[in-house]
């Protein structure tokens, strides 16, 4: 089945710094969506790009959306103690029945 | 007024042993879906029903049954529980059961087996 190879799993950040996190695919996508999850937390809903390039901003977070639709960035300027958590990718399936989640990447901020 | 809920949030039990978790949604979608997350908090899909049909059932034990009564409602029953299934168990839903749209997740279920 499809998957989606999210990278790196584990990111230790200084207040401050920028962090991304990465998502591929081997085949084109209809769309990702990112999703945030807190520690003892859900997942939540961040957002969803459709269209090839597409680059969308939420306060300090950007999302990308590769020209080829088989990639996609999270990146977070100047991190918080509030960014802590997992971010996820998702990509509908080849059947789109359901979403296939990446493996996650765990970020840690250091006061 | 919580859009999805399940219930119990945690669940301590004995190795052998069957339990029930519920999972109601309140906002209107017709597709809900059950998901373990294990301790490297990968989110594998277990089930997904759309419109009271199941439309996934991904290769997991057959001790562990799906029901729906309505849209609303998604239970997963669990029989003989074994210590590998301890990890938490998510509950969502979504619109449309085919076209990849946004799923709203439940707090989580943490299953202990002991």
């Amino acid at each position: 089945g499809q998957q989606v190879m999210q990278i790196p799993q584990y990111q230790h950040v200084q207040e401050g710094e920028d962090f991304t996190t990465y998502c591929n695919s081997s085949t084109t996508l209809s769309n990702i969506q990112w999703y945030k999850q807190r520690p003892g937390g859900h997942p939540v809903f961040l957002i969803q790009l459709v269209k090839s390039g597409e680059v969308k901003k939420q306060k300090r977070l950007t999302f990308q959306f590769g020209e080829a639709k088989k990639n996609s960035s999270l990146h977070i300027t100047a991190t918080q103690t509030t960014d802590v958590g997992t971010y996820f990718c998702a990509a509908p399936s080849s059947s789109a029945r359901q979403l296939t989640f990446g493996s996650g990447t765990q970020l840690t901020v250091l006061p | 007024d919580t859009a999805v809920s399940q219930t119990p949030k945690y669940l301590v039990t004995q190795m052998g042993n069957d339990k029930s978790i519920k999972c109601e949604q309140n906002l209107g979608h017709d597709t809900m879906y059950w998901y373990k997350q294990d301790s490297k908090k990968f989110l594998k899909i277990m089930f997904s029903y759309n419109n009271k049909e199941l439309i996934i059932n991904e290769t997991v034990p057959n001790r562990f049954s799906p029901k729906s009564p309505d849209k609303a409602h998604l239970n997963l029953h669990i029989n003989s529980l074994e210590l590998g299934d301890s990890a938490v168990y998510f509950c969502a839903s979504s619109h449309g059961g085919r076209s990849g749209q946004p799923q709203h997740f439940g707090d989580g279920t943490r299953l202990s087996i002991l």
